[in-house]
């Protein structure tokens, strides 16, 4: 079967780095999307892999390891403002994506 | 740019009532929609696919004569929630993409349901 596991939840400080790790299986992968929604709002689009490597923008990169099934969100000098659900979603061999659950990040000043 | 619009964002109605959610694509032409509900800390869950022009794919488990889509237009795509009862109360969120299927989808803001 298909299936997205991510942690449930993590906890941070302002300011510091969160890596947030994401492994998929799908039957057959047409790249992987990072998601940050926040609560009570809908997900904004944060990132896009399909090639192995590390893609960054800005505050926030992706990394993809495609013979792994494995991703993850970095983010860095955590702000207040990046508490919020993050979700991974895989696209399968049809091009739909499979989400995981979300992971709640918690940031503490 | 990639902006979706949908309305309404909060709906409280009786049970029995039908309820329509529309999803605008403000700045770009989607030939696909997509449309998920999801439950209080849970995933979303895809309910169903809409291409405009054709009848929509729903998903396993989904009524489609109860959630009725519509997507009559390169920018609008509506679900209609029919007899609307308690356990239909979620939040409904719809998603566009702009161009290819390796494009990310944008999503509307969601609509809040509740079903007295």
């Amino acid at each position: 079967g298909q299936n997205i596991d991510q942690p449930t939840e993590m906890t941070a400080t302002e300011g510091a780095i969160v890596q947030i790790n994401c492994t998929y299986q799908t039957s057959g992968f047409n790249g992987l999307f990072w998601y940050q929604q926040h609560a009570g709002e809908a997900p904004t689009f944060l990132s896009y892999n399909v090639l192995d490597g590390l893609e960054e923008k800005g505050r926030f990169s992706s990394f993809l390891s495609r013979s792994k099934g494995y991703s993850y969100l970095l983010l860095k000098e955590l702000q207040m403002k990046d508490s919020a659900s993050y979700l991974c979603a895989a696209s399968d061999s049809n091009y739909q994506l499979i989400w995981g659950a979300g992971t709640k990040l918690i940031i503490k000043p | 740019g990639a902006v979706v619009s949908q309305h309404p964002s909060w709906v409280i109605c009786k049970s029995g009532t039908s309820v329509k959610i529309e999803c605008r694509s403000l700045d770009f032409q989607a030939t696909t929609m997509f449309w998920y509900r999801q439950f209080p800390k849970q995933s979303l869950m895809l309910m169903a696919t809409s291409n405009e022009g054709s009848k929509a794919t729903y998903e396993q488990g989904v009524e489609k004569d109860k959630f009725l889509i519509n997507h009559a237009s390169l920018t609008l795509s509506t679900l209609t929630v029919t007899s609307a009862h308690p356990e239909d109360s979620s939040f409904y969120i719809c998603s566009a993409r702009d161009g290819a299927e390796h494009q990310p989808q944008h999503f509307g803001d969601g609509t809040r349901l509740s079903i007295l």
